[in-house]
């Protein structure tokens, strides 16, 4: 059974902190992974994808890939509260297009 | 990315009646994933339905209960049958674009059933 795990949270973190969110996949032939921002009452929105190991950085966002450990993570930096939401982590399924899904981790950024 | 369409983006049904929910992609498309996500829970895969062949569904869910429809490459419907109040959930359809392996997600159709 291939599984993707997070903390489900909530992780609380104050305004202008680092937020770090942490995802671990039993797939160690997995090759694509994603970060997904759902906000209550909406759907998923991706936000960063990522295919090597090291980081990736997108404005405030940095996502950090490990494949030996098998973890990805996802730093945001400057929190802000239009950052609370659900992050979800997605890892791709050899290649037919399929996800495999987190729970996702409740981030409520505090003022 | 891909632009996706919903309809209706929500109901309240009796149980019993059965909920045909459209998902419209503004490009063509091989492959599109019916999600459904029930309150506080992740995504749960429901089938994936490809243009010209039978629908896949997953452990769990079958035809029966959630027939697809996919009569070309930008259009597909779920229709959820015979329902309960346990299929009360949003139901989201997803879309790959070609050659990537990333999903983009329509708005939702948010369902109650009393």
């Amino acid at each position: 059974q291939k599984e993707v795990e997070q903390n489900s949270g909530p992780l609380s973190v104050p305004e202008g902190a680092i937020a770090s969110l942490n995802c671990t996949y039993s797939d160690r032939g997995s090759q694509s992974f994603f970060w997904y921002r759902q906000y209550s009452g909406k759907s998923p929105e991706l936000i960063m994808s990522i295919y090597s190991n090291g980081d990736k950085e997108d404005g405030r966002f940095t996502a950090q890939l490990n494949k030996a450990s098998q973890y990805v993570s996802l730093l945001i930096r400057d929190s802000q509260p239009s950052d609370s939401a659900t992050y979800l982590c997605a890892v791709s399924v050899d290649s037919n297009y399929q996800l495999i899904w987190g729970a996702g981790t409740k981030l409520i950024i505090k003022p | 990315s891909a632009v996706i369409s919903q309809k209706p983006s929500r109901d309240i049904c009796q149980r019993g009646t059965s909920l045909t929910i459209q998902c419209q992609v503004d490009s063509q498309v091989t492959m599109m994933f019916w999600y459904r996500q029930q309150p506080g829970q992740s995504l749960t895969l429901i089938a994936t339905a490809n243009q010209g062949s039978e629908a896949t569904y997953e452990s769990g869910f079958v035809i029966d209960k959630f027939p697809i429809s996919r009569p070309n490459l930008t259009f597909s419907t779920l229709t959820v049958s015979n329902m309960s109040p346990e299929d009360s959930s949003i139901y989201l359809c997803s879309v790959p674009p070609t050659g990537e392996e990333t999903q983009y997600f329509g708005p939702g159709t948010r369902l109650l059933v009393l």
